[in-house]
């Protein structure tokens, strides 16, 4: 069956440190997310993309945030200089039909900012 | 603006007895709705949605929930609790018109044996 997968699936960092978090979507999908949960908080949105650009952002997500898929397989979210709060789980996701169809969730992202 | 409030962060729930799990909405525009499931260590799986139609909609594992508009709710029941229930719950909302869910902050669910 085909899944969203993530990598890496923890990653320790140091503050102001650059982090990029891969996720190779299911491959006839064409939107694009991520989410992020920081521990004991709900799942929030961050960004959506859809036919190379950016279609909806949070305002979570900032000019310290970034999302790129170079090489039309991977879907990757930076953050440049990376900050305490970032510390979360990052859940990338992707759905062949948008917000009437299902989204399909990779197993996550931790990132940890020290 | 949209929103999704789940009452009960914990539940418990002997195994055989029924579960509920709430969820209510706030939604500027029809929404659809959503139930997804995250187990230890797992992403999030769809449980089941409305999106138009049929109020009740059923889902996998036994799971149904229910979108009830005038008490601006879509309460996940299932109607006898197995140990592999046990999971993160979250209902979340996404306005017709947009792309962007809204997710509530979660149930976790223990199942008693």
């Amino acid at each position: 069956e085909p899944e969203v997968t993530q990598t890496p699936s923890h990653q320790v960092t140091q503050m102001g440190q650059e982090v990029i978090l891969r996720c190779v979507p299911i491959s006839n999908h064409l939107y694009f997310y991520w989410y992020r949960q920081i521990l004991g908080q709900k799942v929030e949105f961050l960004v959506s993309f859809y036919n190379n650009e950016i279609s909806e952002k949070s305002e979570i997500f900032d000019d310290q945030f970034s999302v790129e898929r170079p090489d039309g397989s991977n879907f990757t979210l930076k953050i440049r200089s990376t900050k305490l709060e970032d510390s979360a789980m990052y859940f990338c996701a992707s759905s062949r039909t948008g917000h009437t169809g299902e989204l399909f969730f990779g197993e996550g992202s931790r990132l940890t900012v020290l | 603006a949209q929103s999704v409030t789940q009452l009960g962060s914990h539940v418990s729930v002997s195994e055989g007895a029924l579960v509920l799990l709430r969820c209510n909405y706030s939604s500027s525009v029809p929404p659809y709705l959503f139930w997804y499931v995250q187990y230890p260590n797992q992403g999030l799986q769809l449980l089941l949605k409305y999106t138009t139609g049929a109020t009740l909609v059923k889902g996998i594992n036994g799971f149904e929930a229910e979108f009830k508009k005038s008490e601006t709710s879509f309460h996940l029941t299932k109607p006898s609790a197995h140990m592999s229930d046990a999971a993160e719950y979250f209902c979340a909302v996404i306005k017709n018109t947009g792309n962007q869910f809204y997710f509530g902050t979660g149930t976790s669910l223990t199942v008693i044996p």
